[in-house]
């Protein structure tokens, strides 16, 4: 079974700094996705970030990067010119390809807190 | 388009009674997901529905546990016979086909 560890239950950036937040998963199959979403206080998840298994490259979107390292099972989150709004849980998880399901696995989460 | 919704945002339920929760998922999207979310955890898994069709549950999902899609539109997710460990925050998403999933803002369950 495919697992997914967050090993930081909380993170601190002062505003306008760089966070990585980190993400290890554990699975035996080859394609698959992983995804970052974060949770605001008492609002809804909401998709930061995407990447296929397949792809070498690593995705961004605006001031968030990932590194995703396959052989090492290893996805990470960067945040860049961190804001106040940035301030959140963070879930990362894994949604295979071959499996035939569409379920997501979702780590425990991290609370980033940005300070001014 | 105005995302999922789902309703009630917060349920408060004495031990043994049933609820009832339903989830609007954003209007082309054809598959629909229910999640359970305890503090301090991720979500997890408890069922999946392509468009009327319930073609995953988890284990997590025991036999007081009923979730319905009856149209292929909104869903509605029972818990009959409250326990104080049903407590939690029950959320929905929904996605088109393969894409991602689209999450709802939950429902808290308080069970006394």
């Amino acid at each position: 079974a495919q697992t997914v560890t967050q090993s930081q239950p909380e993170m601190s950036v002062q505003e306008a700094e760089t966070v990585t937040l980190s993400c290890t998963y554990d699975t035996s199959e080859s394609d698959y996705y992983l995804f970052w979403y974060k949770q605001p206080p008492s609002r809804q998840m909401i998709l930061v970030i995407r990447q296929e298994a397949y792809k070498q490259q690593n995705a961004t979107e605006n001031r968030f990067s990932v590194n995703f390292q396959k052989a090492a099972k290893s996805f990470s989150l960067k945040i860049s010119d961190s804001q106040l709004g940035d301030a959140a849980m963070y879930f990362c998880a894994y949604r295979s390809l071959t499996s035939g399901t569409y379920k997501y696995i979702f780590g425990t989460g991290t609370r980033l807190k940005v300070l001014a | 388009d105005t995302g999922v919704s789902q309703n009630p945002r917060h349920k408060i339920t004495k031990r043994g009674q049933n609820v009832t929760f339903r989830c609007d998922p954003i209007s082309e999207h054809n598959r629909l997901y229910w999640y359970r979310q305890t503090l301090g955890q991720g979500p997890e898994f408890l069922t999946y529905f392509q468009n009327e069709a319930q073609l995953e549950k988890s284990r997590l999902l025991s036999d007081r546990f009923s979730a319905e899609r009856p149209k292929g539109s909104f869903s509605t997710l029972e818990i009959q016979r409250t326990e104080q460990g049903d407590s939690a925050m029950y959320l929905c998403a929904s996605s088109l086909a393969d894409r991602e999933q689209f999450f709802g803002p939950g429902t808290r369950l308080t069970v006394l």
